[in-house]
């Protein structure tokens, strides 16, 4: 099983700071399949990034994912106040797995 | 849009079966997979499993000797078994449409809002 670990576990920033959510996994993923996820609380999982760093429909362009191997990054330019929330990173190269999250919060 | 509602008993004995539905909107269940997904406190996110609009299935390893997705393609739903519950399956169960952009497969881009499901006596 791949295991997906997310750093940092929590990030403090400000409304319009950019924030950079890593997540490493413990052998290469294949052929691009990983995903990434908003969630807020009491609410499911969003699709925000698919293979990588395609962006689902509706997810504005102030979000963009990068990396390949074992190292992928989810990158968000400019902090907007909806933008605070957890964020999940996915695999799904090899069976389908989930990290633990990283907790963007307002500082 | 693709709506999907979750249905099912919030309680559950240990040792029984835990059953759960879903009911697909705004679209059909033919032509894509889906899934169940929990989430509880202690394990984050955890994928169950998947079934294709045809019947097959694919689960996770950790889960298969107690899990059993089926779909009824003339209800636009599908369903969850998961056996022998402990309080360990304690969860948000969510159930989600996976999606597929050019060949890229196996994300899930529709989800449900989730329903508590408790294992207690």
């Amino acid at each position: 099983e791949i295991v997906l670990t997310q750093s940092p576990g929590t990030l403090s920033l400000s409304a319009g700071e950019r924030a950079t959510l890593s997540c490493r996994a413990s052998q290469s993923v294949s052929s691009s399949y990983l995903a990434w996820y908003q969630q807020k609380p009491g609410q499911a999982p969003r699709l925000l990034i698919y293979g990588v760093s395609s962006r689902a429909t509706g997810i504005p362009d102030r979000f963009s994912g990068s990396g390949s191997g074992t190292d992928f990054t989810l990158t968000i330019s400019r902090l907007e106040p909806e933008d605070f929330a957890v964020y999940y990173c996915q695999q799904y190269g090899s069976s389908l797995t989930f990290g633990g999250g990283t907790k963007v919060e307002i500082k | 849009q693709v709506q999907l509602q979750e249905s099912g008993p919030g309680l559950v004995k240990p040792s029984e079966t835990l059953s759960l539905t879903c009911t697909v909107s705004g679209g059909s269940i033919s032509g894509y997979y889906w899934s169940w997904i929990r989430q509880s406190p202690g394990k984050g996110l955890e994928w169950i499993g998947y079934i294709y609009y045809s019947g097959s299935t694919n689960y996770n390893p950790s889960l298969e000797s107690r899990v059993a997705i089926s779909v009824d393609t003339s209800k636009n739903q599908f369903s969850l078994k998961l056996s022998s519950v402990t309080a360990a399956d304690t969860a948000v169960y969510y159930c989600a449409r996976v999606g597929c952009g050019g060949g890229n497969c196996m994300y899930f881009d529709y989800w449900g809002q989730g329903t508590l499901v408790t294992v207690s006596s």
